[in-house]
C-alpha cells in the first residue's frame, strides 16, 4: 500500500495522559499536514511541514501540542496532558503538488 | 479571509437520478478548489480539483464539478447516482496565505436510496 498511513487508528486515554500519533506519508511527498476533525465538522488545519521544517502552526495548536518530522520522513503529533476537548479524529495528509492525500486518521477519545 | 460554505447538511437522491452537492466559496485572488469524499471510518479521498482552465472539471468515480466565478460556486455533480456514492462530501479551498493548507466546508451527507 503506497498511501498515507497513520497509527494507531484508535486511542482511548484518560484525561491528563500524554499521547503520540504517527503519520507515514507517501514516500516522495515533501509536504505534510496535520488536521483535526470533530463530529459534524470539516477538518481544521493544525500544522504544516515542508521536508523536516515546520513552517506553519494554527492557533488551534496550543502549547500542549507538538509535532515533529525528523529527516523529512514520518511525522509524530504529541498531545500532553490531554483534555476531553481533545477528543477528535486527527488526520494526516501529504502532497507534492496541489491535491493532498489523506491517511485514515487516528480517532482519539479522552475519558 | 478564505471560507467555504456547504449550505445543505444532507442531500437525498434516488439511485439513477442526477445528484448535485452545493458549495460556495469566498477567497482573495484566484480560487484553488477541491472536493473530497469520506466514507465511514476512513480518511478523505480526493475526487477532483479546479485550478484553472475549463469550468467543468471531471474527477474520480464519474463525478464532475462546475466552477462558476460570478456565483462563486463549485457544485459537485454526477449524472446518475449509485447507492455506493452514499458518503460525506467536503468542499475545500486552498488558503491563499501560503503553504497550500486547505479550508474545508462543514460537509454534506449524501444519501442515495435504492
Amino acid at each position: 500500500d503506497t498511501g498515507v498511513s497513520q497509527n494507531p487508528r484508535h486511542k482511548i486515554t484518560k484525561r491528563g495522559q500524554n499521547v503520540t500519533f504517527r503519520c507515514d506519508p507517501i514516500s516522495e511527498h515533501n509536504r505534510l499536514y496535520w488536521y483535526r476533525q470533530t463530529l459534524g465538522q470539516g477538518p481544521e488545519f493544525l500544522t504544516y511541514f515542508q521536508n523536516e521544517a515546520q513552517l506553519e502552526k494554527s492557533r488551534l495548536l496550543s502549547d500542549r501540542f507538538s509535532a515533529e518530522r525528523p529527516k523529512g520522513s514520518f511525522s509524530t503529533l504529541e498531545i500532553q496532558r490531554t483534555e476531553q476537548g481533545d477528543s477528535a479524529m486527527y488526520l494526516c495528509a501529504s502532497s507534492i503538488r496541489d491535491e493532498q492525500y489523506f491517511g485514515p486518521g487516528t480517532r482519539l477519545t479522552v475519558t | 479571509a478564505q471560507s467555504v460554505a456547504q449550505p445543505e447538511d444532507q442531500v437525498n437522491v434516488a439511485e439513477g437520478n442526477p445528484l448535485t452537492v452545493k458549495c460556495t466559496y469566498s477567497v482573495s485572488g484566484n480560487p484553488y478548489l477541491f472536493w473530497y469524499v469520506q466514507y465511514p471510518n476512513r480518511g478523505l479521498q480526493f475526487l477532483l480539483k479546479y485550478i484553472t482552465g475549463d469550468n467543468l472539471v471531471k474527477g474520480s468515480y464519474g463525478f464532475e464539478a462546475e466552477f462558476n466565478k460570478s456565483q462563486t460556486s463549485f457544485h459537485l455533480k454526477k449524472p446518475s447516482a449509485l447507492v455506493s456514492d452514499s458518503a460525506l462530501y467536503f468542499c475545500a479551498v486552498r488558503d491563499a496565505g501560503g503553504y497550500n493548507k486547505l479550508i474545508f466546508g462543514a460537509g454534506t451527507r449524501l444519501a442515495v436510496h435504492p
